[in-house]
């Protein structure tokens, strides 16, 4: 089975405070992906990565960066958190060329 | 305007009662719509992939159609045990990314 895993399940942090969301998956997959869910807003994408050291700006980078310095890990990192950066995130993978992406379990951040 | 809209929003079944979600699409170049379940509090299940008008994907209770314009998630003699929102989710042009639905919050009671 695919395998996503997200270093946390919950997370609390301050505002203002540098955030890392760490993301690994084990199926050698090329396509990483950061996703954000809001009620009534849906799964927005913040950044991709479709291979080591690449990356590209989803819909709503503002506020965000990416690191991706191995091919199976993929980090998310507020650079300082505010509170409208409260959510749930949710990192996925795929293979390169149109497939189905697989989710991890998603970090429920929240900023106070 | 979005690219995908779901409908309903929110569906409510009995045990049993069959019923539909659709999900229509406006992205010029499809090149695949995908189909996730999500429970409360967990990140998106894969469910299916559809690549052409035309084609069925069934698992279970569950069957995927596609058409030109839109795609459905027919479910039949649903149990309680599939209540969860479902998302769909298209792939347009030559990016690989996953624009997705608001979802269909779908409750079975028993």
């Amino acid at each position: 089975d695919v395998k996503v895993t997200q270093s946390s399940r919950y997370l609390v942090k301050r505002t203002g405070e540098k955030v890392f969301l760490e993301c690994v998956q084990d199926m050698d997959h090329e396509n990483m992906f950061w996703y954000r869910q809001d009620p009534g807003l849906g799964l927005r994408l913040i950044y991709f990565s479709y291979d080591v050291k690449m990356k590209e700006k989803g819909d709503i980078p503002e506020g965000y960066s990416v690191s991706r310095e191995k091919k199976e890990r993929f980090s998310l990192i507020l650079e300082s958190a505010s509170t409208n950066q409260t959510s749930m995130y949710l990192c996925a993978s795929s293979f390169v060329g149109y497939t189905e992406a697989f989710f991890g379990q998603g970090t429920r951040l929240t900023v106070v | 305007e979005d690219q995908v809209t779901q409908s309903p929003e929110a569906l409510r079944l009995q045990e049993g009662e069959s019923s539909s979600l659709n999900c229509s699409y406006t992205v010029s170049g499809l090149r695949g719509l995908f189909w996730y379940r999500q429970d409360p509090g967990k990140g998106p299940e894969f469910l299916f992939t559809l690549y052409s008008a035309g084609e069925e994907k069934e698992k279970e209770r569950l069957k995927a159609t596609l058409t030109k314009k839109e795609s459905f998630l027919h479910i039949t003699a649903p149990k309680p045990e599939d209540s969860a929102t479902y998302l769909c989710a298209v792939q347009e042009g030559s990016n690989y990314k996953l624009t997705f639905g608001k979802g269909t919050l779908l409750t079975v009671n028993p």
